[in-house]
């Protein structure tokens, strides 16, 4: 019973591959979010999607590419993957994505780029 | 936009009353203050939200000015499993909805 879930857990890979990283919710949310952590434990936020339409797209390289089959699911695409992409990757829905709703963070994807 | 500011870490002992305060000195008028709370290897969780004044639920309590520039969540007779990391969220409400996220303090409760 999950609220929001990702798969893998942990992904380890080498420079250049390309991975996906998937985020289901079962919340009936209509947003959804992806957020990268570093080792300083900054957050920062990649993208937003509402009902399967990109709303936030901060500065991240083009090689992130998000895509959202329906307003459930949220993908990560990453193409040549860098040093720099290692990081803790976090999937998060809101109700609607408006100022102010709880978000509902899923449990991290832990990826270490070799 | 709002920016946040809290401090990098605060240390405690069990039973203290803790308070992480952070700034956000150019907050909007229709931006909510939320705080999000995050164990080892899990992902943030919600704690607290408010909008002015003070707000208390079962875990914490949220106080904020009449100039909203700040805010200091409380948290009261902390335990060991209360060591984690403390966010503070601002969300602009009239910038796209960006989300300003605090740096994030850690807060490490000894015996």
């Amino acid at each position: 019973d999950t609220a929001v879930s990702q798969t893998p857990k942990y992904l380890v890979t080498q420079m250049g591959n390309d991975k996906s990283i998937k985020c289901e919710q079962n919340l009936g949310h209509d947003t959804m979010y992806w957020y990268k952590q570093d080792s300083k434990k900054f957050l920062k936020i990649m993208f937003s999607y509402n009902n399967k339409e990109l709303i936030i797209n901060e500065t991240v390289p083009n090689r992130f590419s998000p895509k959202s089959p329906d307003k459930a699911h949220l993908n990560l695409h990453i193409n040549s993957l860098e040093l720099g992409d290692s990081a803790v990757y976090f999937c998060a829905s809101s109700l609607r994505g408006r100022p102010g709703e709880t978000q509902y963070f899923g449990p991290g994807t832990r990826l270490l780029v070799l | 936009l709002a920016k946040t500011t809290q401090p990098i870490s605060m240390d405690s002992y069990e039973g203290q009353e803790v308070n992480i305060t952070c700034s956000h000195n150019n907050i909007a008028t229709n931006d909510y203050i939320t705080w999000y709370q995050q164990f080892p290897s899990q992902g943030p969780r919600f704690i607290i939200q408010g909008y002015k004044t003070k707000v208390t639920n079962e875990v914490a309590s949220l106080f904020i000015p009449a100039d909203r520039k700040s805010s200091t969540l409380s948290l009261p007779r902390v335990s060991l499993s209360d060591t984690a990391v403390y966010y503070c969220l601002v969300q602009d409400a009239g910038n796209n909805r960006k989300l300003i996220w605090g740096l994030g303090t850690s807060l490490a409760v000894n015996p």
